[in-house]
C-alpha cells in the first residue's frame, strides 16, 4: 500500500528566502504530483513528475523526483507572499488514484 | 469546457438526513474520482469510475455511502443517515485514461 509523507507540515518563512519541502513515498508510484490549495478552495495542479531525475520549474517553484530514493522535493526560490498556501504531494497507485501527503502549510511573511 | 463542476458548493444538513452531491466531469473524460478531505488533512480516495462502471471503492466508503455514474457522464455521491464525522470537503476529479486528473471546486458538507 502506497503511503506518502511530507515534511515539514508547517513552514513559516520570510520573503526572499529559499526553502524545500520534502515528500517521501513508500512504494513504487507511477507518477508524483504536486498541488497547491488555498484556504477553502480546491486543488490546483502544479507539477506532474513522470520519471527518475525529472525536474520541472514554474516561476519560483521547482520540483524534482528521485525514484530510487522514493523522494520528491518542491523548492521555493526567493519566496513571495503570494506563494502562501498549503502544498500537497501525491503518489499514483495506478489509474490516477492518488494518495496524498498530509500537506505543508506555507506562510510567507513580509 | 469550464472544467470539473460540483454542486452544491456548500451543504449544511442535520444529523441523520440524507444528502446527494453531483459532479459533472470534463467532457470526454472517461474516469471520474471521488475524494474526501477533512480539515487539516490531505484528500483521501473514496471511489472511481471508468465510464459507468465503478471499479474500486475505498474502505472509507461505508455502506452509508453510494456513488453512481449512470450514463458515464455526471456522477452522484449520496450519504445516507449523515453523521457529524461525515463533515468534510468532497472533491471530484476527472481524467482521460492515462492522463492527469483535474479537480473540481468541491462540496463542503457540514453536519450539525
Amino acid at each position: 500500500e502506497l503511503k506518502v509523507e511530507q515534511n515539514p507540515l508547517f513552514l513559516s518563512m520570510q520573503e526572499g528566502k529559499n526553502y524545500t519541502i520534502y515528500c517521501n513515498y513508500s512504494t513504487t508510484s507511477d507518477r508524483l504530483y504536486w498541488y497547491r490549495q488555498d484556504p477553502g478552495k480546491s486543488l490546483e495542479s502544479l507539477f506532474v513528475l513522470l520519471s527518475n531525475g525529472a525536474v520541472k520549474q514554474e516561476g519560483r517553484l521547482m520540483a524534482s523526483l528521485d525514484t530510487k530514493a522514493r523522494l520528491s522535493t518542491l523548492h521555493i526560490t526567493a519566496a513571495v507572499h503570494d506563494l502562501s498556501a498549503t502544498y500537497f504531494c501525491a503518489g499514483d497507485q495506478g489509474a490516477q488514484k492518488l494518495v496524498f501527503g498530509q500537506g505543508t502549510r506555507l506562510t510567507i511573511n513580509p | 469546457d469550464t472544467g470539473v463542476s460540483q454542486n452544491p458548493r456548500h451543504k449544511i444538513t442535520k444529523r441523520g438526513q440524507n444528502v446527494t452531491f453531483r459532479c459533472d466531469p470534463i467532457s470526454e473524460h472517461n474516469r471520474l474520482y471521488w475524494y474526501r478531505q477533512t480539515l487539516g488533512q490531505g484528500p483521501e480516495f473514496l471511489t472511481y469510475f471508468q465510464n459507468e462502471a465503478q471499479l474500486e471503492k475505498s474502505r472509507l466508503l461505508s455502506d452509508r455511502f453510494s456513488a453512481e455514474r449512470p450514463k458515464g457522464s455526471f456522477s452522484t455521491l449520496e450519504i445516507q443517515r449523515t453523521e457529524q464525522g461525515d463533515s468534510a470537503m468532497y472533491l471530484c476529479a476527472s481524467s482521460y485514461s492515462g492522463a492527469e486528473a483535474f479537480f473540481g471546486q468541491g462540496t463542503r458538507l457540514t453536519v450539525v
